[in-house]
């Protein structure tokens, strides 16, 4: 099982707003990522989780807040978002960050996310 | 710094008809090669990688591809498209830059399986 969950799979908010998006992974893998995505465009690394720990903070705004509870468990708090923080946010998970390099990533549905 | 590029924007064919999406790269070292497909309004799928061994790498739905070190490319063939191979694909570098463990992705190729 190569699962990946994300919810929810649509999101609208206000500029003012605050939400979460949830990541769900239950293939004992200890990195998890999100990525953001533009229509038709590859995704942008933004905050990278080893063994629950915060490895990797992509120079993202401090209004997305990364969260890992637990090693199944990836959250991204959102906060007074723009506009043009609209896109397909991803999740993924891969068995480990380690340097041999083979590991796949495998990436969750998306959560796809319209702020007004 | 490692990178792929996918020159193509979009690639049309034919049902029936063969189908290759090219991808170069250009690494430092050996390269970690992959490569994702994503249907409209889904998240990415994985399909293949190659890490070492044989050059023609088999992966899912059908695809394979073939490391070829020579003209550094990792193009992604199917012997006979389908409507429903209509998608983005993405080829994926492994970026050891910075000492940090990234994906470093092309562009994307639109593929438009024509029935």
């Amino acid at each position: 099982d190569t699962e990946v969950t994300q919810t929810p799979k649509h999101l609208v908010m206000g500029m003012t707003n605050k939400k979460s998006l949830k990541c769900e992974q239950h293939m004992g893998h200890r990195a998890m990522y999100w990525y953001k995505q533009k229509a038709k465009k590859p995704p942008e690394l933004m905050f990278v989780y080893s063994y629950e720990k915060l490895s990797i903070n992509e120079s993202v705004p401090s209004r997305f807040s990364p969260e890992c509870p637990n090693s199944s468990l990836l959250n991204l708090h959102l906060h007074a978002l723009q506009p043009e923080d609209s896109a397909l946010y991803l999740c993924a998970s891969s068995q480990d960050t380690g340097l041999a390099g083979g590991e796949t990533q495998y990436f969750g549905p998306g959560t796809r996310l319209l702020v007004l | 710094a490692q990178s792929v590029a996918q020159p193509e924007d979009q690639v049309n064919v034919a049902e029936g008809n063969p189908l290759t999406v090219k991808c170069t790269y250009s690494v430092s070292g050996n390269p970690y090669l992959f490569w994702y497909v994503q249907y409209p309004n889904r998240g990415l799928q994985f399909l293949l990688k190659y890490i070492t061994g044989d050059n023609l790498v088999k992966g899912s739905y059908g695809f394979e591809a073939e490391f070829n070190k020579s003209q550094t490319s990792f193009h992604l063939k199917k012997p006979s498209a389908l409507v429903s191979d209509s998608a983005l694909y993405f080829c994926a570098v492994r970026d050891f830059s910075y000492g940090n463990n990234r994906l470093a992705f092309g562009k994307g190729n639109q593929v438009v399986v024509i029935p």
